[in-house]
């Protein structure tokens, strides 16, 4: 299995700049979350879908964000317009519903961010 | 306030010894609790599960407890080797997928 593929691994970028963080999720996995991670807050749930549909986008900072899932094998999380208080690491995890999964994340290897 | 709480939050060990770690909980209603790996750079990846009815689970030279009634949990490391150094995240799982409750972590490094 490939695992969970996020591109790109690292990003510095100037503040008021766009920013596309993208990933592959698990093929036949039907859960797909993106979380932030920085020292301060550690893991933080930005947004959540399940086959390709948003569930959970309370954890989504402000407007600036947004998450799409445009279909089951790929999805993004844009910034725009990015301030330094984003630069962080950012995971898309994802997870197969049923018995078996009993909720194990799958995470990518992580996009980190640097907003100058 | 947390409704996860990891104890220490950093710790230096020889590599050969052992060492436990702690998370307390308040989550309700609890479904499962994680331990989770994580190395530096790394995404975390999932050690073992805990479910109501598990008190004890190993695997490797990890070995994870799970008191209910005082929702704690425990994770320890027997034996330790330089590629145990990493953060070590709690993760409790709720009633639905977007109330997982993640702990800060403790971070672990071994030394020769």
């Amino acid at each position: 299995d490939a695992g969970v593929i996020q591109s790109p691994r690292h990003e510095v970028t100037e503040m008021g700049q766009e920013v596309t963080l993208r990933c592959k999720p698990i093929s036949g996995h039907d859960y797909l979350f993106w979380y932030r991670q920085t020292m301060m807050r550690g893991l933080e749930l930005l947004i959540y879908f399940n086959n390709n549909v948003p569930i959970d986008d309370s954890g989504m900072p402000e407007d600036r964000f947004s998450a799409k899932m445009p279909n089951a094998s790929f999805s993004t999380l844009k910034i725009q317009p990015s301030e330094p208080r984003d630069s962080a690491v950012y995971f898309c995890a994802t997870s197969a519903s049923g018995r078996g999964a009993a909720g194990e994340l799958f995470f990518g290897e992580g996009s980190r961010l640097t907003v100058l | 306030k947390n409704q996860v709480e990891q104890s220490p939050q950093s710790l230096i060990i020889l590599e050969g010894k052992n060492c436990t770690l702690q998370c307390n909980y308040t989550v309700s209603p609890f479904s499962n609790l994680r331990w989770y790996k994580q190395d530096t750079g790394r995404g975390p990846v999932s050690l073992t599960i805990m479910t109501f009815s598990e008190n004890t689970k190993s695997n490797g030279r990890y070995t994870a407890t799970l008191d209910a009634d005082t929702k704690q949990s425990s994770l320890h490391i027997t034996a330790s080797q330089l590629s145990d150094s990493a953060s070590y995240i709690c993760v409790v799982r709720t009633d639905s997928w977007g109330k997982l409750q993640f702990g800060a972590g403790t971070q672990v490094v071994v030394t020769p």
